[in-house]
């Protein structure tokens, strides 16, 4: 069965501080991954997605940036932190090949900038 | 084009009622309607999804609706629990690898 891990859970870091979270999906091949961000009680926000190594896809301009260096690794990162980078971070995964299909979510990340 | 509009924001029902959700959409392209349900500092799961050929699919207590003329579906709660107290997303994906998603429905479910 497919397991999808992200790390780490919570995070609490300053403003201008670098980033990187991690996610990791196993027992399937070459999925297509994401990255989320769901601000407090409201909806999911794609930042990134990518459907091979190294293909990565932005569909918000800001200062977070997405590597995927192994086929079921993914990264989210940044340079420097703003507070406005607070929220609850969420990586998923789907099958490869679909136009349309189920996309399984991580446990999150909640990241505070202060 | 590519937003799927949510309703209600917020829902409170007691024990046994049944919560009704709606979506509704405007891309024709749009042929995958999943919802998923995200409890408290959790992951949303994927809950039920149909595809439009269906008019109706059930899953235990979870019904989807899904009126492909009207370019609306709804979520149905059948005999709701306190258990079943979180949030809801619609979400429609066609033609690329990205669901849009609905705002979301804080469902709460009074014993």
């Amino acid at each position: 069965s497919q397991t999808i891990h992200q790390w780490p859970a919570t995070l609490v870091q300053p403003v201008g501080s670098p980033l990187s979270l991690e996610c990791t999906v196993e027992g399937t091949s070459n999925p297509n991954l994401y990255w989320y961000r769901q601000a407090a009680g409201r909806g999911l926000q794609l930042l990134f997605y990518s459907v091979g190594i190294g293909q990565i896809s932005s569909e918000v301009p800001q200062n977070l940036s997405a590597s995927r260096p192994q086929d079921r690794q993914f990264i989210l990162s940044s340079k420097k932190l703003l507070l406005s980078d607070s929220g609850f971070y969420l990586c998923a995964w789907g099958r490869s090949g679909r136009a349309g299909g189920e996309q399984f979510f991580g446990p999150g990340t909640r990241l505070t900038v202060l | 084009q590519q937003q799927v509009k949510q309703s209600p924001q917020s829902l409170i029902v007691q024990k046994g009622g049944i919560p009704i959700i709606n979506c509704a959409y405007e891309n024709t392209a749009f042929d995958y309607f999943p919802w998923y349900q995200q409890f408290p500092g959790k992951g949303p799961a994927l809950l039920i999804a149909i595809r439009p050929d269906v008019s109706e699919k059930k899953e235990g207590r979870f019904t989807i609706s899904f009126n492909k003329s009207a370019k609306q579906f709804s979520l149905h709660i059948m005999d709701s629990q306190p258990g079943d107290s979180a949030t809801y997303f619609c979400a429609a994906q066609g033609g690329s690898e990205k669901l849009v998603f609905g705002k979301g429905t804080k469902l709460t479910v009074n014993p």
